[in-house]
């Protein structure tokens, strides 16, 4: 695609509900990052996959986020008994290689938990 | 621990006026550091990036300049112009692999 794309742009769920945020990177870039952008705050980086695997996931807060990326293109950010803490812009960006090159990033997903 | 502070918060300038923008890390052994753009409601845009190894980076009116022993960046705009509002993100890297720490950013205000 053009871009990075992120769906779907705005969620709001209930406290406790279970949410999936997708993301699409780049055709061809095999590095995509996670980042969670609170309000007035930079983005905090949550999680790194190379390819398929997740080369670094030191960023999730707790067990009740996980991400995947099973064929090495499309990632899905998972969360689990939402909070409202949980509330915040989540951002994914992709890179054509992991070293030296600059990441472009989607528009986000707002997640609002009530 | 490795912290990026932006400095200041906000800042509002007249149109054509030059506007500098600070961030420093306390951390200097950085791998790179980027600047980025963000627009309300929008994602990260990228502006430059600076390798450890460089002192400065110029795209048209930016200039970005990097002091690592210092640990500090400025980015500079020549010639602001209403259009340039936006919050300013200071990014570092401390490692090859692309992850980065971000400063809280700086807002700023070009007025006509």
């Amino acid at each position: 695609g053009a871009g990075v794309s992120q769906t779907p742009s705005n969620k709001v769920t209930e406290k406790g509900k279970y949410v999936e945020l997708r993301c699409d990177p780049i055709s061809g870039h095999t590095a995509l990052y996670w980042y969670r952008q609170s309000l007035g705050q930079g983005p905090e980086f949550l999680i790194y996959f190379q390819g398929t695997g997740a080369a670094d996931d030191s960023g999730l807060p707790n067990d009740r986020f996980f991400a995947v990326r099973p064929e090495g293109s499309v990632s899905t950010l998972k969360i689990q008994r939402t909070e409202r803490g949980d509330s915040a812009v989540y951002l994914c960006a992709s890179s054509a290689y992991s070293k030296d090159t600059e990441a472009f990033f989607g528009q986000g997903t707002r997640l609002t938990v009530v | 621990k490795q912290e990026v502070t932006q400095i200041p918060a906000a800042l509002s300038v007249p149109e054509g006026e030059n506007l500098v923008l600070n961030c420093s890390f306390t951390d200097s052994a950085i791998y790179n550091l980027q600047w980025f753009r963000q627009d309300p409601g929008k994602g990260l845009t990228s502006l430059l990036l600076i390798q450890s190894s460089q002192r400065e980076q110029t795209s048209g009116r930016l200039n970005a300049s990097l002091d690592k022993s210092s640990g500090r960046s400025t980015l500079y705009i020549a010639a602001s112009q209403p259009g340039d509002s936006a919050t300013y993100l200071c990014a570092v890297s401390y490692d090859s692999w692309g992850k980065l720490q971000f400063g809280a950013g700086t807002q700023v205000v070009v007025t006509p």
